[in-house]
């Protein structure tokens, strides 16, 4: 079955910049979606397909794609974003969804 | 605002089956899909499937086939969850989740508050 490659955890200093990638063969014909998830509560959608951000989400949170990986960045980290990021995307038919493993955000 | 309130708590003996519900408010229910998404403690989320509220369409995980069952009902605006055959491996929260507007693709913006369901003898 398809699956999404995310670096188990990622460790940053408040203000730094925080990168985050997702690998996925698929990735090159779809899109890529990024969740934040903290704990006992639901995921917040932070990215839309690769590169848009919701509205109320802070413009530090941006995502980007090349080839078979899609990258969310945050950059001037606060510690409110340490929490767990899912990438989020489809098989190469598009009607099957998966997420990658999740990557643990720790704030120093 | 759009809000998915979920069904209660949920304890089963292995081999049984469960049937979580999600009741949609703030928006057309039959005019966006419900997935679902399940997350074991600890674990990474995990599609199960998803349901197109206005044509009962469905489409599941090739993980779940043959033992979940999404339905809907439009004039409660409520969707529902079943899975079968139970075993200590389905011990999860499980999510549903609201599909997005034309041109967000297949994000979803807006989310369940989660059901929990310990499979337990």
């Amino acid at each position: 079955s398809y699956e999404l490659t995310q670096p188990p955890s990622v460790s940053v200093s408040p203000g730094q910049t925080a990168r985050i990638t997702c690998s996925g063969d698929a990735l090159p014909n779809q899109y890529g979606y990024w969740y934040q998830q903290k704990p006992g509560q639901a995921p917040v959608l932070v990215i839309y397909t690769d590169t848009e951000r919701p509205s109320g989400i802070p413009e530090r949170f941006s995502g980007s794609s090349s080839g078979t990986t899609v990258t969310l960045t945050i950059s001037g980290v606060q510690a409110e974003d340490e929490a767990d990021y899912y990438c989020q995307s489809a098989d190469s038919s598009g009607t099957s969804l998966v997420f990658g493993g999740g990557t643990k955000l720790t704030v120093l | 605002q759009v809000q998915l309130v979920q069904s209660g708590a949920e304890m089963k003996k292995p081999g049984a089956s469960v049937k979580v519900s999600c009741r949609a408010s703030g928006y057309n229910f039959a005019a966006y899909t419900i997935h679902w998404v399940r997350q074991a403690p600890g674990q990474r989320l995990e599609w199960v499937g998803w349901i197109n509220t206005a044509t009962a369409v469905t489409k599941y995980s090739d993980k779940f086939q043959g033992r979940v069952t999404l339905t809907g009902d439009t004039s409660a605006s409520t969707a529902y969850m079943e899975l079968s055959g139970l075993r200590s491996e389905d011990t999860a929260s499980y999510f549903c989740a609201r599909g997005a507007r034309l041109g967000w693709g297949d994000a979803f913006p807006f989310w369940g508050q989660g059901t929990m369901v310990t499979v337990s003898s």
